[in-house]
């Protein structure tokens, strides 16, 4: 079972639209941190929230975290054929032994051009 | 960001033979490295926490004695394949975390495609 939740795992959109992945928990996170990967490739750092409520934006990218700190949103405004990957969430606890991260089981993002 | 380096990226290996798979923090000294699992189309499975200078802990379900892992120094980390079998194919990566607590992240090294035959 997923500590962390995400939606949809798989998101087919045409180059222009907009879309939303959602990462949800039962549990309290310290942090969370979205990663996007592609195929062969390990997964790069996108954005890390921190505060309840806290919105980042990286261009095009917007980052949201719940305010109970349970869940988060990852929203793409006019998306490219160059967002094509997976797309991946991890929580953070404070204190967490050796500070392991909890995984989303991914969101693979396919925009068609 | 921090810059985590994997070695090989590929390798192939016949059945029975053992593969070192190195992990290497290069701007920053790593006390805790962790070795993914990846398998085609889905998220990263956590196999185990590499402690520099102690035993590693390994996840539920994974063999210690086939996963060896080493972390000797605060930049390097090792996992090693003993007596590879074609179901031990999968994407291998390693990542190391910064700071702690609220500000926890973590950087991957590039993955390691391992392939048995």
């Amino acid at each position: 079972t997923q500590l962390l939740e995400q939606s949809p795992q798989f998101l087919s959109i045409q180059e222009g639209e907009n879309l939303t992945v959602y990462c949800n928990s039962s549990s309290v996170f310290s942090s969370l941190q979205w990663y996007r990967q592609e195929p062969g490739e390990g997964p790069v750092l996108l954005v890390t929230v921190v505060t309840g409520g806290e919105v980042k934006k990286l261009k095009r990218l917007t980052f949201q975290f719940g305010d109970a700190r349970k869940d988060s949103s990852l929203h793409i405004t006019a998306a490219q054929p160059g967002d094509t990957g997976l797309y991946l969430c991890a929580g953070a606890r404070y204190k967490a032994a050796g500070n392991k991260l909890t995984f989303g089981g991914g969101t693979r993002v396919l925009v068609k051009p | 960001g921090a810059v985590v380096s994997q070695h090989p990226s590929r390798v192939i290996c016949k059945s029975g033979t053992s593969v070192k798979i190195e992990c290497r923090s290069l701007d920053f000294q790593a006390t805790t490295m962790f070795w993914y699992r990846q398998f085609p189309k889905q998220s990263l499975m956590l196999m185990a926490t590499s402690n520099e200078g102690s035993k590693a802990t390994y996840e539920q379900g994974v063999e210690k004695d086939k996963f060896l892992i080493n972390h000797a120094s605060l930049t390097l980390s090792t996992l090693t394949v003993t007596s590879a079998h074609p179901e031990d194919s999968s994407f291998y990566i390693c990542s190391a975390t910064t700071a702690g607590g609220r500000n926890t992240e973590a950087f991957f090294g590039q993955g390691t495609r391992l392939t048995v035959v």
